[in-house]
């Protein structure tokens, strides 16, 4: 399997732009994880979703930030409109079942919003 | 209130052992997790307790005390890839099915020869 794969690897963009990052997570894995990481709060988890269901976006800054499953092989995680303190790197993860611990990370997307 | 407490830097040198505290205060506890992270590159699994004790795996042994909110990393014969980020994280079973993780900010360390 390849991985969890996330696109694009990297994205500048101006403040007011909109900016879509997207997953695709490991086939047959049933929760999917969006999380951003800074060196101010380290790893934060937004949302997850488990088998193409949001159960939890809590972690969501605010409306400017969406987040969607549409099928089990494909996230999208929207800012819009897109703000420098914005800035991060972006990791999709996904996870196979309540019986399995591990998450499995895809490499992020560095968002860079000017 | 979640909190999850590392320390921020560690410096050691090649073949010594280093320990890597976590303690932590969450809602609840459903698993504790170890994850490394590379400079630039995602984290990557190294360990889980979810059970008072010692589990070990090869180089890498994690402890963990569920009476004390208490965890550590213990890394033998330190190599210089062994320089990296590591990431403790509490699965929280207050959430919703159990299953997201709070990290920690991490422990960056620098191994030198």
């Amino acid at each position: 399997d390849a991985g969890v794969i996330q696109s694009p690897r990297h994205e500048v963009t101006e403040m007011g732009q909109e900016v879509t990052l997207r997953c695709k997570p490991i086939s047959g894995h049933d929760y999917l994880f969006w999380y951003r990481q800074t060196m101010m709060r380290g790893l934060e988890l937004l949302i997850y979703f488990n088998n193409n269901v949001p159960i939890d976006d809590s972690g969501m800054p605010e409306d400017r930030f969406s987040a969607k499953m549409p099928n089990a092989s494909f996230s999208t995680l929207k800012i819009q409109p897109s703000e420098p303190r914005d800035s991060a790197v972006y990791f999709c993860a996904s996870r196979p079942g309540l019986d399995h611990n591990e998450q499995f990370f895809g490499p992020g997307t560095r968002l860079t919003v000017l | 209130g979640q909190n999850i407490d590392q320390p921020t830097e560690m410096t050691a040198t090649e073949g010594a052992i280093v320990q890597i505290n976590c303690t932590y205060q969450t809602s609840g506890f459903n698993g504790l997790f170890w994850y490394q992270q590379h400079a630039g590159e995602a984290p990557t699994f190294l360990s889980y307790n979810v059970l008072d004790g010692l589990e070990e795996k090869g180089r890498f042994s994690s402890f963990l005390s569920r009476s004390k909110g208490y965890s550590y990393l213990l890394l033998k014969e330190l190599q210089m890839k062994d320089s990296a980020s590591y990431l403790c994280a509490v699965r929280d079973s207050g959430n919703q099915a159990g299953t997201a993780l709070i990290f920690g900010k991490g422990t960056t360390l620098s191994v030198s020869s």
